[in-house]
This record gives structure tokens, sequence and C-alpha cells, in this order.
């Protein structure tokens, strides 16, 4: 079974608007992280945020939340305002604390356009 | 501070050559991570490791794949006698501790002709 699951290969969203790029996780281990990486037509990886499997509160970084429903297993980037800089790779990754230590496993990423 | 540097950024190797990427980690991190990302994939754990020992290699394959992280001087990853599908990106990661945040270098694309 898929550990991270990306289920768009690409989204489209109109400069300004908010959006919302799908994770969902799997995994045994009661204590993880969940990241959220970004990686523009340049190639490197970009760390946006992170969730602690035992934060009660979601995360926020500037335009970026992290919709954490840890009954549901998903943990979605939400980006309000998209500006045309935002276009890019988005990929999820979790690490596995007690199973895999510091090691991150990445799902397959969502293409995220931005239209002016 | 200078982020984690990767070198080279492109290298083109032959089919049969053996290539030599490089990874310097952030000041203060004693900890390095190797990834690859094929093309339209996503980044796969490749291997840990610290200071002159490796912690996890689960992910190398087992042949012409080896890593080194010395006491002195870069990490490196290792890739003998290279064939096309080792055509990819590779992502070094270094952080302070096992388990706090890692940050990614830039990568190295290597392309094997």
């Amino acid at each position: 079974a898929q550990k991270i699951t990306q289920t768009q290969p690409g989204m489209f969203v109109q400069e300004k608007e908010a959006v919302t790029l799908d994770c969902t996780y799997d995994t045994s281990d009661p204590s993880y992280g969940l990241f959220w990486y970004k990686q523009p037509s340049s190639g490197e990886m970009i760390f946006l945020i992170y969730q602690g499997s035992y934060d009660q509160q979601n995360a926020t970084e500037g335009r970026y939340s992290l919709n954490f429903q840890k009954a549901r297993k998903s943990a979605n980037l939400v980006i309000s305002a998209s500006q045309l800089g935002d276009s890019a790779m988005y990929f999820c990754a979790m690490r596995e604390v007690e199973t895999s230590g510091s090691r991150l496993t990445f799902g397959e990423g969502t293409q995220l356009t931005v239209n002016p | 501070n200078a982020g984690v540097m990767q070198n080279p950024r492109h290298l083109v190797r032959r089919r049969g050559q053996e290539a030599r990427l490089r990874c310097s980690p952030m000041k203060g991190h004693s900890h390095v991570y190797w990834y690859r990302q094929l093309p339209e994939e996503g980044l796969k754990f490749m291997v840990y490791l610290q200071k002159e020992n490796i912690i996890d290699e689960s992910g190398m394959p087992k042949e012409r794949f080896s890593a080194e992280f010395p006491k002195e001087g870069p990490s490196i990853l290792r890739i003998q006698q290279v064939v096309r599908g080792d055509s990819a990106a590779y992502f070094c990661a270094s952080s302070q501790a096992e388990g706090t945040e890692a940050f990614f270098g830039q990568g190295t694309r290597l392309t094997v002709v």
C-alpha cells in the first residue's frame, strides 16, 4: 500500500484564489511528521510547512496552512491568495519516527499551475 | 550560513563510467540523507549517514551504489558502471539531529548517455 497518496496529478487555480492540494497517508506509527515541499521548474526542493502527529493546532506558515485531519489520515495543503510564482510541483512527505527514523517517504506530487 | 551544497549541478556520464556526487551539509549538521528522483516521480530515500557511519541504507540498490560521509569533507554518493536507468536527479538533505527538519540541496542531475 502507498504510504503517501497524492491523487491530483495536476491542479489549476486562478491568481489570487485559494487552492487545496490533497494528501492522504498510511501509517501505524503513533508518532509521525508530515511535510510539504515545493519544487519549481528549476528543480530545488523548498520546505513549506510541517505538522507533527501530536500537534493540536493545524500548522500555518504565511499563505500556507495544513488542514490536518488525523482520523481521516489526511494532511491537505491550502495555499491562499495564489500567486504566479506558486506554479510548481508540490510534494507531501511523511516521517515515521519509530519505524523509519529520519527518512522521508514522498508522494508522487501534484503539479500546480496558477493562471493569470 | 550557506545551505546544503551539492556539486556538480549537472553531470553527464557515458554508460560504464563512474559518477561521484558530492554533498556538503549545512554548517553544524552531521546527518545526511540521499534521495533519488526519477523523471516524473517523487523522491525515493536511498541512504542515511552520520559522520563516518551508515545508519540506514535500505533504499540503496545492492550493486554499483555506495555512499560515505567521512570525518572531514563532503558526503559522496558513488555510482559505478552507470547505466541509462541511473539517469535521475539526486538530492542530498542534512539535519542537525535525527528527526529534526532536513534541508535539501539543489540536487545533481545525472544524465547517462
